[in-house]
């Protein structure tokens, strides 16, 4: 049974605390990404992968960290420093890193830090 | 760099009837493609169009892409509850490195039974 797996479902931490959201996908792609959706509002793009041990910043990269050590996962920390973390974080992967391939979503993490 | 823009925000449709939503890229597009989010769930990928002009359908839904392809519509007929969430397109940007798609806001779509 492929997929991507996120855990938890819900999260809930205390302000200046790191947190880290998980992502696995057993779907053997090459790339994975992280977005932060807020309420009403639409994907954006905070970390992306197109191979192991390669990462770059999306368009909401601060406060945020990842790493790439197995194809299979791409975990999200959450640092201290991003100023309004509460939001549902979804992780994708797709074939190819080009936007040309179609990207498959996680259930998600839904994060509230107070 | 490079915008996506739905049009309408919010989409308020009785039951049964047909509406269309639209995408508008800044930048000319390789491809497009759509998404659908429903309620507390995730984005689902529901299609992708390549060719000038192309059409395709799905059951109810009717996907265009624009001849200068900067632009797409999704066309829904005889709404059904079902087919409540919010539709998202999204482009690949060329400005940035990797090529990674670039989402639009979304259509929210409310049924009235």
């Amino acid at each position: 049974d492929g997929g991507i797996t996120q855990s938890p479902k819900y999260l809930f931490r205390k302000e200046g605390q790191n947190v880290t959201l998980s992502c696995e996908q057993n779907l053997n792609h090459d790339a994975m990404y992280w977005y932060r959706q807020d309420p009403g509002q639409g994907l954006r793009l905070i970390y992306y992968s197109q191979i192991v041990n390669d990462f770059q910043k999306g368009d909401i990269a601060e406060g945020y960290s990842v790493s790439r050590e197995k194809k299979e996962s791409f975990p999200l920390t959450v640092t201290s420093a991003q100023k309004n973390p509460t939001a549902f974080y979804l992780c994708a992967s797709s074939i190819g890193g080009q936007g040309t391939y179609e990207q498959y979503f996680g259930p998600g993490t839904r994060l509230t830090v107070t | 760099g490079q915008q996506v823009m739905q049009i309408p925000q919010y989409q308020h449709v009785q039951e049964g009837e047909d509406f269309t939503t639209y995408c508008n890229s800044s930048t000319t597009l390789s491809n497009i493609q759509w998404y659908k989010q429903r309620p507390g769930g995730h984005p689902v990928f529901l299609i992708q169009l390549v060719k000038s002009g192309e059409v395709k359908k799905q059951k109810r839904l009717t996907f265009q892409f624009g001849e200068a392809k900067k632009n797409s519509s999704l066309h829904i007929t005889a709404t059904q509850t079902t087919d409540v969430g919010t539709y998202f397109c999204a482009g690949p940007n060329y400005k940035a490195a990797g090529n990674k798609l670039t989402f639009g806001g979304g259509t929210r779509v409310l049924v009235k039974p």
